[in-house]
């Protein structure tokens, strides 16, 4: 069974351009999330979807981030401008709505701004 | 809110115990734990739900303490491949139907090295 696949794994981009991420989750997961992780520290939720609905964005900064998850299957995360402070990892994250809990992440998309 | 972990690094030797404990503020309704090697993905290894069930890794055990808020991952006869970050995940609740999750707010992790 494929896993949670994430693209592009690395970007390196400068501050005030536009990036995004996209993230395919495993078949049949209802729910995907979104973190992020800085140097050292632990997953921090951007997002949660259920289905195409976007259950928690509580901790998405709503003014240069945005994110879709269109037909609820794949979803991209954009920045519009990238902030130096927006260096991190993109973690993606799916799991079954009614499962134990257990959240298959991808491996992350890498992003530093110059 | 963010659960602590303790210790926040720890060094053992191929065979060693070592015991990882997290703590939080707010009444828990599970606690999952996941562990992380450098470059990759976290990887599931535990949840413990309020109630006592538990279910995971058949080499890692861990326990909840509902009344303290706290949970502690154990690792025994500790292997290389156990080396890593691991982070407690709380989460703090649940719909009233249980067919959905609540918030899973992360520690700031414990870095595990195993040396031969």
């Amino acid at each position: 069974e494929a896993g949670v696949v994430q693209s592009p794994r690395y970007k390196i981009i400068e501050k005030k351009q536009p990036v995004a991420f996209w993230c395919n989750p495993i078949s049949g997961h209802n729910t995907l999330y979104w973190y992020l992780q800085n140097l050292g520290q632990g997953p921090e939720l951007l997002i949660r979807y259920e289905n195409e609905e976007a259950v928690d964005d509580s901790q998405l900064p709503k003014d240069r981030f945005s994110a879709e998850r269109l037909k609820g299957v794949d979803s991209t995360l954009k920045i519009q401008p990238a902030e130096l402070g927006d260096s991190a990892v993109y973690l993606c994250a799916s799991s079954y709505r009614d499962s134990t809990g257990e959240l298959f992440f991808g491996e992350g998309s890498r992003l530093t701004v110059l | 809110q963010q659960p602590v972990q303790s210790p926040q690094a720890v060094i053992l030797r191929e065979g060693e115990d070592a015991v990882i404990n997290c703590s939080s503020s707010k009444a828990l309704y599970s606690v999952h734990w996941y562990r992380q090697k450098h470059g990759e993905a976290p990887v599931f290894l535990m949840i413990l739900l309020k109630g006592g069930e538990q279910k995971g890794h058949e080499k890692i055990s861990a326990s909840f303490n509902e009344k303290k808020q706290q949970s502690s991952l154990y690792l025994t006869a500790s292997q290389l491949s156990y080396s890593g970050t691991y982070f407690c995940g709380s989460m703090t609740s649940a719909n009233a139907g249980g067919t959905s999750y609540g918030k899973l707010t992360f520690g700031q992790g414990t870095i595990l090295t195993v040396h031969p």
